[in-house]
C-alpha cells in the first residue's frame, strides 16, 4: 500500500539555526499538509497546500516557516531560525483530489532543538 | 469555535470490547477519522465514517455517529494488546480541509 515517508526519522539542531524536514507525499495526491505534536499535547495543523500554494495556515505557521514543493515528489517544511519551543514531532500529511478525502500520514520527524 | 474531545485513558479486559467516545462542537464536520498511534510511530488512518452516515463496520471496528448530539464513538471488539496505542478522534470542516484532532485516548489491555 502507498505510504507518506518523511526524512530524517529525528533531527537535532542548535537553536537558531534553519532545519528543513521532507516528505514524499503518496505519489497521486495532490493536496498536501504540515502537522506538529509538542509532547503530550494535540496533533495541531500547521498548513495545508495545494497547487504550489498554500492553502490555509494556522497562527503557529509564522514568518519562520515556509513549504516548498521543489520537485514533482516531495514536499518540505523549513523552520528559517529555530527556536526551543519548535521541538515536536512533525507530521507530513497528503490526500487525494479532494481536501476533504482522508489524510494519509507519514511516521514523523522528531525535531529536538537544543 | 472548532473543537474535539476525549477522555484521556481507557483499560480493558483483554476479549472484552473497547468503547473509545469522542465530541465535536462545529456541524459542518464533512468526514470524521479514526487514527491510531503506536509509541513512537506514526498515525496510522484506522477507519473513518462520512458525516452523512451513522454507522460504519469494519471487522472488529464499529464507527456510530450521531449528529444531534455530536458523538462519535469506536468500538473494537474482542480487544487484543497489539491494540495498546493512543486513539485520535480527528475531524475535517467543509469550511477548510484541516483536520482538528482530539487529545487522544490511551488504551491499554488488562490481561
Amino acid at each position: 500500500e502507498p505510504e507518506v515517508t518523511q526524512t530524517p526519522s529525528h533531527q537535532v539542531t542548535q537553536m537558531g539555526q534553519e532545519v528543513i524536514l521532507r516528505c514524499v507525499p503518496i505519489s497521486n495526491h495532490l493536496y498536501f499538509y504540515w502537522y506538529r505534536q509538542i509532547l503530550g499535547q494535540k496533533v495541531e495543523f500547521l498548513v495545508s497546500f495545494y497547487n504550489n500554494e498554500i492553502s490555509e495556515k494556522s497562527e503557529i505557521f509564522d514568518d519562520q516557516f515556509s513549504v516548498e514543493r521543489p520537485d514533482g515528489s516531495n514536499f518540505t517544511l523549513k523552520i528559517r531560525s529555530t527556536k526551543l519551543e519548535d521541538s515536536a514531532m512533525y507530521f507530513c500529511a497528503s490526500s487525494g483530489d479532494r481536501g476533504d478525502q482522508p489524510q494519509h500520514f507519514g511516521d514523523g520527524t522528531r525535531l529536538s532543538i537544543l | 469555535g472548532e473543537d474535539v474531545e476525549q477522555s484521556l485513558f481507557l483499560s480493558v479486559r483483554e476479549g472484552d470490547s473497547s468503547v473509545i467516545n469522542c465530541t465535536y462542537t462545529d456541524s459542518s464536520s464533512t468526514y470524521l477519522y479514526w487514527y491510531k498511534q503506536e509509541p513512537g510511530a506514526g498515525l496510522q488512518l484506522l477507519t473513518y465514517i462520512f458525516s452523512n452516515m451513522d454507522m460504519k463496520q469494519d471487522q472488529r471496528l464499529t464507527v456510530l455517529l450521531n449528529k444531534k448530539d455530536k458523538h462519535l464513538s469506536l468500538r473494537i471488539a474482542d480487544t487484543q494488546t497489539g491494540d495498546s496505542a493512543i486513539y485520535f478522534c480527528a475531524v475535517v470542516y467543509s469550511s477548510a480541509s484541516k483536520i482538528i484532532f482530539g487529545s487522544g485516548t490511551r488504551l491499554s489491555i488488562r490481561p
